[in-house]
């Protein structure tokens, strides 16, 4: 069965101090992994799209990463404004127009 | 511009009410979604439109029902609804439906109470 799962499901930080969030998955070949930002109430902001393993994407504190199992995104020196749950998704080979979402993880980064 | 807009950004409604959620989009993409997401969980797929045509349909309850008039619009339409169902409805778009590139884009959603 395809499965996503982030870990931890809950993250905090002080200002400034580097951190990764991870994503692991089980799927019958990968068409697309999806990093978004949720904040509470909005709907998710799209990050990245990551296509095959050895993949890396960076947008200013954020840099994502993809091997064969897993998906892991850096926080360097974070913000308190990057405070946010991060989901991750997968697109599945066989999964027609199917998005499969993790859990997310909750962000939380004190000045 | 990634820009999928919803109306209206809130909803308050009673069990007996009829209702529409509106969706829209000028980005081109030929796909559109529905999903309902609740407080700390991810958001559930309800709807899917590819190309104006309902392409997956969640085993979603007859009191949601969804039309596409045209390539940038989709509507959800809303009748005799239950206390469960209020939630966060989220509309999303993609430009190239079963393609290996697709990448979807959220709306900001629509915040529903069901009194």
């Amino acid at each position: 069965e395809d499965q996503v799962t982030q870990s931890p499901e809950a993250l905090r930080l002080q200002e400034g101090e580097s951190s990764s969030l991870n994503c692991s998955y089980t799927v019958s070949g990968l068409r697309g992994l999806f990093w978004y930002r949720q904040d509470p109430g909005k709907g998710p902001e799209f990050l990245f799209t990551l296509y095959s393993a050895g993949e890396e994407k960076e947008k200013e504190r954020l840099k994502a990463t993809l091997t064969k199992k897993e998906s892991f995104l850096h926080i360097t020196a974070p913000k308190p404004e990057d405070s946010a749950t991060y989901l991750c998704a997968v697109h599945p080979r066989a999964g027609g127009f199917k998005t499969i979402f993790g859990a997310g993880t909750r962000l939380f980064v004190k000045a | 511009d990634t820009e999928v807009t919803q109306t209206p950004k809130h909803l308050v409604m009673g069990m007996t009410n009829k209702k529409s959620l509106k969706c829209e989009q000028h980005m081109g993409h030929r796909a559109m979604y529905w999903y309902k997401q609740k407080a700390k969980k991810p958001p559930e797929l309800m709807f899917v439109y590819s190309y104006e045509k309902l392409s997956i349909n969640e085993s979603v309850p007859s009191r949601f029902s969804p039309e596409c008039p045209n390539s940038s619009l989709l509507n959800l339409h809303l009748h005799a609804l239950q206390p469960e169902d209020s939630a966060l409805y989220l509309c999303a778009s993609s430009p190239r439906p079963g393609q290996s590139t697709d990448t979807q884009y959220f709306g900001p959603g629509t915040r529903l109470t069901v009194l």
